[in-house]
């Protein structure tokens, strides 16, 4: 029984270009969610997601951050324009429907803008 | 809004020793879980233990046990025996609708 995959692991992207970074849940869980991890700190929470909708996105920045969870595929972190800030690890987890159950979460994905 | 925090960024052991790591939160709600969660240099997100807040009953995990006092809204990690195994970034994590997380502890173990 696969984790939650992410992928890339690594990611190396120009200022001005675009970031897509894929995570699938593990098998059985509906929800997904995305955290960022600056260096040194902890995991902020960016957005929660279930099949075709978008749950809680109070940690999304307004601008160039979208994600996705399609019926079909992994769920997508997009990331337009990026700059030097957005240098980071980005985590997704998925969790079942329990509130209870705690997090699986996927290896990261370090983007670094150069 | 839910906030956890983690007054110790750094915290030293030797091994076969026993170190407590603090967490506290915030919170308005009587019905939510409280995780604690390791990061070692890997930077895999390892979930270490779990607390049902309408339970009493501390949680135990093997070499680890929690301290939660309800009212204090307090809830610290116990590792006892620690090994060198251990040493790793600790966060503390409070779940309602989603999971927040505490700024972490940096646990060292010394041999």
């Amino acid at each position: 029984n696969a984790g939650v995959m992410q992928n890339p692991r690594h990611l190396v992207r120009r200022r001005g270009q675009e970031a897509r970074l894929r995570c699938s849940p593990m098998k059985g869980h509906s929800h997904v969610y995305w955290y960022r991890q600056l260096p040194e700190e902890g995991l902020k929470f960016m957005v929660y997601l279930q099949k075709e909708n978008i749950i809680d996105e109070s940690g999304m920045p307004k601008e160039r951050f979208s994600a996705e969870f399609p019926k079909e595929g992994p769920s997508i972190l997009r990331i337009q324009q990026v700059v030097r800030g957005d240098s980071a690890a980005y985590f997704c987890a998925s969790s079942p429907a329990d509130r209870g159950a705690g997090y699986t979460f996927g290896s990261g994905t370090r983007l670094t803008v150069v | 809004a839910q906030t956890v925090t983690q007054s110790q960024p750094e915290m030293s052991v030797q091994e076969a020793e026993t170190v407590t790591l603090s967490c506290t939160y915030d919170t308005s709600e009587s019905d939510y879980y409280l995780f604690w969660y390791k990061q070692p240099p890997s930077r895999q997100m390892i979930l270490v233990i779990r607390q049902e807040a309408y339970k009493q009953q501390n949680a135990t995990e093997n070499r680890f046990s929690v301290n939660f006092q309800k009212a204090a809204k307090s809830f610290s990690l116990k590792i006892s025996d620690s090994q060198l195994g251990d040493a790793a970034m600790y966060f503390c994590a409070y779940r309602s609708s989603r999971l927040t997380f505490g700024e972490g502890t940096q646990l060292t173990v010394n041999p």
